[in-house]
């Protein structure tokens, strides 16, 4: 998708092993976020950044942690993966209110299974 | 902290049927309202939004949906369904001005038979 890459696309992995999903913007926006979709639950949001090295929790964000050292990756890590992690991870930008464009756009996903 | 509450998990109509999908929010502020769409294996599109001015708004593909403020609501509405309209269905709202939490419902999955 123009403007927001996600990778890997596809991860298969072990309970206990660190997972390390990325987040690639080439549109200089702000914000960033990372959700999960999981069937009868929608989309929950896990983390989200308003800047480089600025992010805080969203709804779901026990086990997972982030990181934006530049203002086009957003990393998602699971420390140890467990089984309850298996979803597919959506990545998504926002150039914000100021940017007139208060509107997320959302990169392909990532589908993580945690055997 | 806002939620959205989407009242319908899965829909069946059949084609030309009109569709209406409720949507309710929770949050004392003012909002800004989204209706996004995924197609089965595609990610999330936006169908339309709401932020001001005219409560009744229209979105891609013949979609509009309408923003009642003392009902806090913002149900999406199309009169005449089409087999290529299948798909989920998710509400979103965001406090006005605040473009860090973004909450999304759980979605509506919508399946049209031709």
């Amino acid at each position: 998708d123009a403007g927001i890459t996600q990778s890997p696309r596809h991860k298969v992995t072990e309970t206990g092993t660190p997972v390390t999903l990325r987040c690639h913007q080439t549109e200089n926006h702000r914000y960033m976020y990372w959700y999960r979709q999981d069937p009868g639950h929608g989309l929950r949001l896990i983390h989200y950044s308003y800047g480089v090295k600025d992010t805080d929790k969203g709804e779901v964000s026990d086990g997972y942690s982030v990181s934006r050292s530049k203002t086009e990756d957003f990393l998602l890590t699971l420390e140890s993966a467990t089984s309850s992690q298996t979803s597919v991870y959506f990545c998504a930008i926002n150039g914000g209110v100021l940017s007139g464009a208060n509107v997320l756009t959302f990169g392909a996903g990532s589908r993580l299974t945690v055997l | 902290a806002q939620s959205v509450s989407q009242h319908n998990h899965h829909v069946i109509l059949s084609e030309a049927a009109s569709l209406e999908l409720g949507c309710n929010y929770s949050y004392g502020g003012t909002v800004n309202l989204f209706w996004y769409v995924q197609y089965p294996g595609q990610h999330l599109q936006l169908l339309l939004k709401y932020f001001s001015g005219d409560p009744l708004v229209k979105g891609i593909k013949g979609f509009e949906a309408e923003f009642i403020k003392s009902k806090f609501s913002f149900n999406l509405r199309k009169p005449s369904v089409q087999w290529s309209d299948t798909a989920e269905y998710f509400c979103a709202v965001s406090p006005m001005n605040r473009d860090d939490k973004i909450i999304f419902g759980k979605g509506t999955r919508l399946h049209i038979l031709p």
